[in-house]
């Protein structure tokens, strides 16, 4: 079993539609979460970052974390062309110093 | 947020010669950065750990010889593409998390095509 699971998609939803995103892992001792963007040819783009359990909104995106069921999963309200793009999700037991564990990115194209 | 700076973000150079790619933490102090390298349509594949005024620690499988990481500064960590071949190219990118969290950042990426 992988450390993170994300399903790679591609996922194509029409323009206004909501969007989940999710992620599952299996390694209880991650803490902290993250969602990164990442656009065609250019560097991952940090979207949201919590840490334990529970939500967190900003904008039209909301991070939910659930560490009993060992789940996360980022919505997307009102989607529009401009979120076509890859999502990552990654997390971390604590350490800075360690590299992240990313899951391997879900294709999105949000057609107008 | 922080902002890392990677230069430069596409170059072309000959098969044998090397290439200099450049991380930088902008307004904050990077003890430790990251660098991956990503395929077309895959995921981040972690090369290395940069860590500065100590050496680098290679993932297995990555010739450190080949990828040479150097850290001079808290806010500089270059990675050198010695004598590229055109199995080399790659889109390259490295990170710096904001310790002691590890909320971190991307740079813009460095897209190398050995010719």
């Amino acid at each position: 079993q992988k450390e993170v699971e994300q399903d790679p998609g591609p996922l194509s939803v029409p323009e206004g539609a909501i969007v989940s995103l999710n992620c599952t892992y299996s390694n209880s001792a991650f803490q902290y979460f993250m969602w990164y963007r990442q656009y065609s040819r250019k560097g991952p783009e940090l979207l949201m970052y919590t840490y334990s359990s529970g939500n967190k909104e900003d904008g039209r995106f909301t991070a939910q974390v659930d560490k009993s069921s060992k789940y996360i999963s980022l919505f997307i309200r009102d989607s529009q062309p401009s979120d076509s793009a890859t999502y990552l999700c990654a997390m971390s037991a604590g350490s800075g110093n360690t590299p992240l564990v990313f899951g391997k990115g879900t294709r999105l194209s949000v057609i107008a | 947020g922080a902002v890392v700076s990677q230069h430069p973000s596409w170059v072309i150079c000959k098969s044998g010669t090397s290439v200099k790619i450049e991380c930088r933490s902008l307004d904050f102090q990077a003890t430790t950065m990251f660098w991956y390298r990503q395929f077309p349509k895959q995921s981040l594949m972690l090369m290395a750990t940069s860590n500065e005024g100590s050496k680098a620690t290679y993932e297995q499988g990555v010739e450190k010889d080949k990828f040479l990481i150097n850290h001079a500064s808290l806010t500089l960590s270059t990675l050198t593409v010695t004598s590229a071949h055109p199995e080399d190219s790659s889109f390259y990118i490295c990170s710096a998390p904001t310790l002691p969290r590890p909320k971190a950042f991307f740079g813009q990426g460095t897209r190398l095509t050995v010719v």
